[in-house]
């Protein structure tokens, strides 16, 4: 299976800062790669798909970018609500396979 | 709006079989293009894909939980079901049902704490 190792796994940011996550897949996966946030009692929503295409009603700060084994996913001008858990996701090869998650917190 | 909710029994013991059932509203797990799927979250790790229904009833599954599991649907009451069984303290997760419209999980239900302890 494919295998996504996301960095950081921690990292504590204040408002306005811009942030950079990176996701690395264990093979190629062209750019069948998405980004999900997840915030505490909430379920996971869907912020990019095909690594940099917007999902409908995502803030414009979120964006993504990569293809092949590499990607990231830049949060310019963080905000208070950002605080939460992302995940990176792969649907290129069965199983479906997710990144170990990386957990923002908000100073 | 599609809206999901997850049911089934917070505690189990282990070796016991977990049946939760996914009530989808606002949309048919008949129609088609859709995959209705089961995702577990271990907090502190990452979101695992456990399987998905098609709408024909052609079902996938991780490979990892295939010789445990069974997602079966029942389009008279729009819902679809996850069976896993001989559970451990291992199946101890969030369970979430979602809708996958490729390429991406679109519509999830709130999820449910499935605690494995004897």
């Amino acid at each position: 299976e494919i295998v996504l190792t996301q960095s950081p796994d921690f990292q504590s940011v204040t408002p306005k800062e811009n942030v950079t996550i990176t996701c690395r897949a264990s093979q190629s996966v062209d750019s069948s790669l998405s980004w999900y946030q997840l915030k505490p009692h909430q379920s996971p929503k869907v912020l990019i798909k095909f690594a940099s295409e917007s999902f409908s009603g995502v803030p414009s700060r979120f964006s993504g970018s990569g293809s092949g084994t590499d990607f990231t996913l830049t949060i310019n001008s963080l905000e208070a609500e950002d605080a939460a858990t992302y995940f990176c996701h792969q649907n290129r090869f069965l199983p479906h396979t997710f990144g170990q998650g990386t957990k923002l917190e908000i100073k | 709006q599609v809206r999901l909710q997850e049911s089934g029994p917070g505690l189990m013991k282990p070796s016991q079989t977990l049946s939760l059932t996914c009530t989808v509203s606002g949309g048919s797990i008949s129609s088609g293009g859709y995959y209705w799927t089961w995702i577990r979250h271990h907090p502190g790790k990452g979101l695992e894909w456990i399987g998905y229904l098609y709408d024909k009833g052609d079902t996938f599954y991780n490979p990892s939980l295939k010789s445990r599991t069974i997602i079966s649907g029942d389009t008279s009451k729009n819902v679809f079901s996850l069976s896993l069984s001989s559970v451990t303290a291992a199946d101890t997760a969030i369970y979430y049902c979602a809708r996958y419209d490729s390429p991406q999980f679109d519509f999830w239900g709130p999820g449910i704490r499935v605690t494995v302890s004897s």
